[in-house]
């Protein structure tokens, strides 16, 4: 079984200070690692992954998350947030897929408010 | 380009009525489809997912029913809603034509509400 913990239902930034969204996973064998970005009612967009490699992922608008396998996490940063950067956020683990499925499982999502 | 197309975007329904939701992608062919349900509580409920047509998997028990008529339209149907119905509903896909594990895509939902 997969699972994926966002320890903080929300969290609050000033605008321009350095962004940290938690994300922890149990998983077994490698896990793929996922962060989704939601504006209200919208659907989620994709940010950034980690397959393999390099444990810090680059992703879309300045985003980049580090992976830390002895900790089991994936924590999604932003050296300074935006206003704009304020939504909802998912991380989401996979193990290897299999069979052509591929079913991730999705944390509950973190709410960034960048403060202006 | 692929994209992911869903309707209606916002839906008013009465308890016991039908329900038909479709969702079609453009670009791509045989993707994985998904149906997922996003309640107030914000989390992310995976309902239905299929590998191919005519293939459905279920992950929850309910009144809800899904079908893929066609390599790139996945149908989400109710014969009677229940009030517990209500959520925004996302469908998703994933292209199978790489080797590793690809992101998904999501569509802009349907705001379901059964009254």
């Amino acid at each position: 079984a997969q699972s994926v913990a966002q320890p903080e239902d929300q969290v609050n930034v000033a605008e321009g200070n350095p962004l940290t969204v938690k994300c922890t996973y149990s998983v077994s064998g490698n896990p793929y690692l996922f962060w989704y970005v939601q504006y209200p009612n919208r659907g989620l967009q994709f940010l950034l992954k980690y397959i393999t490699g390099d444990n810090l992922v680059k992703g879309s608008y300045g985003f980049e998350a580090e992976f830390n396998k002895s900790q089991t996490s994936f924590h999604l940063k932003k050296p300074s947030a935006l206003v704009s950067d304020s939504a909802l956020y998912f991380c989401a683990v996979s193990a290897h897929a299999s069979g052509g499925s591929y079913i991730p499982t999705f944390g509950r999502g973190t709410s960034l408010i960048v403060h202006p | 380009s692929q994209t992911i197309h869903q309707w209606p975007a916002t839906l008013v329904q009465p308890v016991g009525s039908p329900l038909s939701l479709e969702c079609t992608v453009e670009g791509t062919s045989n993707p994985n489809l998904y149906w997922y349900r996003q309640a107030a509580g914000r989390g992310l409920q995976l309902l239905f997912y299929s590998v191919g047509i005519g293939q459905i998997s279920s992950e929850v028990p309910q009144n809800l029913s899904a079908s893929r008529p066609q390599d790139r339209q996945f149908i989400l149907s109710s014969k009677k809603l229940l009030l517990s119905d209500s959520g925004f509903y996302l469908c998703a896909w994933r292209s199978r034509l790489d080797r590793g594990p690809n992101e998904q895509f999501f569509g802009p939902g349907t705001r379901l509400t059964v009254l």
